[in-house]
């Protein structure tokens, strides 16, 4: 087994404030995605990653850069957080390249914007 | 339009009834697999149930089973038994083979929260 590490679960920021959010994954997978998560949506897919170096936008991107350096970690940067924005951002990671299915998620960051 | 539904966003139940949770989807793709998973108040998400085509995956040992009708293209997860811990939100989702060479990534529904009352 393995496991998908978050960090920081919780995250509070200001408006207008860059902020970072970070995954790893020891799966060895592939693929690699961020999700955005908010009350009574789905989950909407930001940015993924089918490899090292890659990325790919998802339907969700704008507002968003992502950072995919090595194989093991995706991180995720609001580039401009916004006034009262409340979410949970999930990592999750898959062992298929282009055909990838089941996904594996980490506990989630919780952003907080005031 | 939307091609994963589920229907009902909150429901409660008592401790120890049974539960189905509603879930209909849209494609035109031959294969296509479809998921239920959870999510926990701690945030983790966790894989439930993996349905292929002809076959299931319980991935989560437990009071789980589903209710696959292809040709309705609905697909129901059955909770028996409830207990308090069960309580938390729970997300259809579809993936679709897509045979255009685009990358084949899963939708999801909005989600069900459930809570259980002792």
């Amino acid at each position: 087994g393995g496991i998908i590490t978050q960090t920081p679960k919780f995250l509070i920021g200001q408006e207008g404030q860059k902020l970072t959010l970070k995954c790893q994954q020891n799966f060895n997978h592939d693929t690699m995605y961020w999700y955005r998560q908010d009350s009574g949506k789905g989950l909407r897919l930001i940015y993924y990653s089918i490899t090292e170096n890659d990325l790919q936008k998802g339907d969700l991107s704008e507002g968003y850069d992502a950072s995919r350096e090595k194989k093991s970690s995706f991180s995720l940067t609001v580039t401009s957080a916004q006034k009262n924005e409340m979410a949970v951002f999930l990592c999750a990671s898959s062992p298929g390249g282009p055909v990838a299915e089941t996904l594996y998620f980490g506990s989630g960051t919780r952003l907080t914007v005031l | 339009a939307q091609k994963v539904i589920q229907v009902w966003s909150t429901t409660s139940r008592q401790e120890g009834e049974k539960l189905t949770l509603d879930c209909s989807y849209k494609t035109s793709q031959v294969l296509y697999h479809l998921f239920w998973y959870k999510h926990l108040l701690s945030g983790e998400m966790v894989l439930l149930i993996r349905q292929m085509p002809s076959t299931i995956a319980i991935e989560r040992s437990g009071r789980y089973s589903v209710v696959f009708q292809k040709s309705r293209k609905s697909i129901s997860l059955v909770i028996s038994t409830l207990q308090p811990d069960d309580s938390g939100k729970y997300f259809c989702a579809l993936w679709e083979l897509l045979l255009s060479g685009s990358f084949n990534k899963l939708t999801f529904g909005a989600g069900t929260r459930l809570a259980v009352c002792p």
